[in-house]
C-alpha cells in the first residue's frame, strides 16, 4: 500500500463547477500538508500549504485536513478552464529532517467552458 | 528567468546507450532531488542531496546514479538505459531555512524515451 493514495481521474467538470479532489494517507506523522498543480509539458508548482488539521483559503481554493481519518482535500470554486491542470497532494512528517516528500499519483482534472 | 532547469527538454535513446540528464539552479538552495514521473503512479523520488557531500538513494535508485558537481548542478545518468526507465524527469530543490522550507520548487521535466 502506498502511503499517500489518491485518485488519478481523470475528472471532466463544465465551467463554474466546483471541484473536490482528495487524497487518504496511512503515515500519521505527517504533518505538512500540500497541493501541488502541474500544467501539461511543466513541473509542478506549490499551489496550497497546510500545516496539521483544519482548513485553508485562498481565492477560489480551499485546502481541508482532517487527521483524524487521514483524509485531505482540495475544493476549487468558480472552476475556470484555467483550472485544467493535474493535481498532486504531497505531504511530510514534522520529524523529517530530509525535506522528503511523498507524493499522491495526481488527480488529472478538464474544466470545459 | 527559470530558476531550475534542465537539459535536456527531450531525449531519445537505444537500449544500452549512457545518458545523463542535467539540472542547475540558481535558487541557491542547498537541497536537491531527482525524481521521476510515469503515468498512473505520479512522481517517485530517485535521489536527493543536501549538500555537495551528501547524497542520498530514493525508493526507486536501482539503474541510476547522481554527480552533485557544485551546489547549483546534480546530474542523473542511466548507465545503462532500459526501455522501462521511459519516462518524465524532474529535477526540484528546496531551502529548509526559509520561510517556504516545505516547499519544492520543480524543474520543467526532461521527457526520456528508451527505444
Amino acid at each position: 500500500q502506498k502511503e499517500v493514495e489518491q485518485d488519478p481521474g481523470p475528472l471532466s467538470v463544465p465551467e463554474g463547477a466546483i471541484v473536490s479532489l482528495n487524497c487518504t494517507y496511512s503515515n500519521s506523522a505527517f504533518q505538512y500538508f500540500m497541493w501541488y498543480r502541474q500544467y501539461s509539458r511543466k513541473g509542478p508548482e506549490l499551489l496550497m500549504y497546510t500545516y496539521s488539521s483544519g482548513n485553508k483559503e485562498d481565492g477560489r481554493f480551499t485546502a481541508q485536513v482532517d487527521k483524524s481519518s487521514k483524509y485531505i482535500s482540495l475544493f476549487i470554486r468558480d472552476s475556470q478552464p484555467s483550472d485544467s491542470a493535474t493535481y498532486l497532494c504531497a505531504m511530510k512528517d514534522r520529524g523529517s529532517t530530509l525535506g522528503r516528500l511523498y507524493f499522491g499519483r495526481g488527480t488529472q482534472l478538464t474544466v470545459w467552458p | 528567468d527559470a530558476d531550475v532547469t534542465q537539459t535536456p527538454r527531450n531525449r531519445i535513446t537505444k537500449t544500452g546507450k549512457r545518458i545523463m540528464l542535467e539540472c542547475s539552479q540558481t535558487k541557491g538552495h542547498d537541497r536537491m532531488y531527482w525524481y521521476r514521473q510515469d503515468p498512473g503512479l505520479g512522481l517517485r523520488l530517485i535521489y536527493y542531496s543536501f549538500d555537495v557531500k551528501d547524497i542520498n538513494k530514493g525508493e526507486i535508485s536501482d539503474g541510476y546514479s547522481v554527480s552533485r558537481q557544485a551546489q547549483a548542478k546534480f546530474s542523473l545518468s542511466l548507465e545503462s538505459a532500459i526501455p522501462n526507465q521511459t519516462a518524465l524527469y524532474f529535477c526540484a530543490t528546496s531551502d529548509p531555512s526559509g520561510t517556504s522550507r516545505n516547499e519544492q520548487f520543480f524543474g520543467p521535466g526532461t521527457r526520456l524515451t528508451v527505444l
